[in-house]
């Protein structure tokens, strides 16, 4: 069975600091790894993606995430937080199901951006 | 490239009743899977569809069903309706098959509120 533990349900950063959202999952596989971010009554919007190769990803918005195998880990950063990044981050790992490829979530993290 | 599109937006039923939610796949998918999101938690796979056939199911009971349709369009329709299903229902568009890509892009989404 696989499963995503987000540390942190509620992260508050200011504006222009660090974002570091922490995201640990288990695999009895090599996992594909997903971050999606979720705006107040909207859906999923992907971030980034993690499948094979290169563990550093890069991806929207100045986001980028390093899948880090032995630590089991793919943490979420970002160098400066703008007002924009409020929302509610979700880490995936996906998994075959028969046929199906569906994704396993994360509880989520709010991050909350202060002026 | 049309995105996912879910209607309707909010819905309102009560208990025992029966709904259907609609969603029309991304242009070019193949693939159409379903989640529930409760409030304050990550999203919960329901089922998956490929070309009109499932192939794969979350831990829902057999009231949840869904259909899709030869152009990628699915439904999802819920009978007997209890307050738990009260939630916010995500269609997730990809391409699956031979083809397979991993990400999955959701709709908007739909609000289901059960009294």
């Amino acid at each position: 069975a696989q499963s995503v533990t987000q540390l942190g349900s509620h992260v508050s950063v200011s504006e222009g600091a660090l974002v570091l959202l922490r995201c640990n999952y288990s695999s009895s596989v090599p996992p594909y790894l997903f971050w999606y971010v979720q705006y107040p009554n909207q859906g999923l919007q992907l971030l980034l993606k993690y499948t094979t190769g290169a563990t550093l990803v890069k991806g929207i918005n100045g986001f980028e995430a390093e899948f880090k195998k032995s630590e089991t880990s793919f943490h979420l950063t970002k160098p400066s937080a703008h007002m924009s990044d409020a929302a509610e981050y979700f880490c995936a790992v996906s998994r075959s199901s028969g046929s199906a490829r569906q994704l396993t979530f994360g509880s989520g993290t709010q991050l909350t951006v202060l002026p | 490239e049309t995105g996912v599109t879910q209607s309707p937006t909010h819905l309102i039923k009560t208990r025992g009743q029966q709904v259907t939610l609609r969603c029309s796949s991304q242009s070019g998918h193949n693939t159409v899977s379903w989640y529930q999101q409760a409030l304050g938690q990550g999203p919960q796979f329901i089922f998956q569809y490929y070309r009109e056939e499932e192939n794969g199911r979350g831990n829902f009971p057999p009231r949840f069903s869904g259909l899709q349709f030869p152009n990628y369009s699915s439904e999802l329709n819920v009978n007997a309706l209890e307050l738990d299903d009260s939630a916010l229902y995500l269609c997730a568009s990809s391409l699956g098959g031979g083809g397979s890509s991993y990400e999955q892009y959701f709709g908007p989404g739909t609000r289901l509120t059960v009294t």
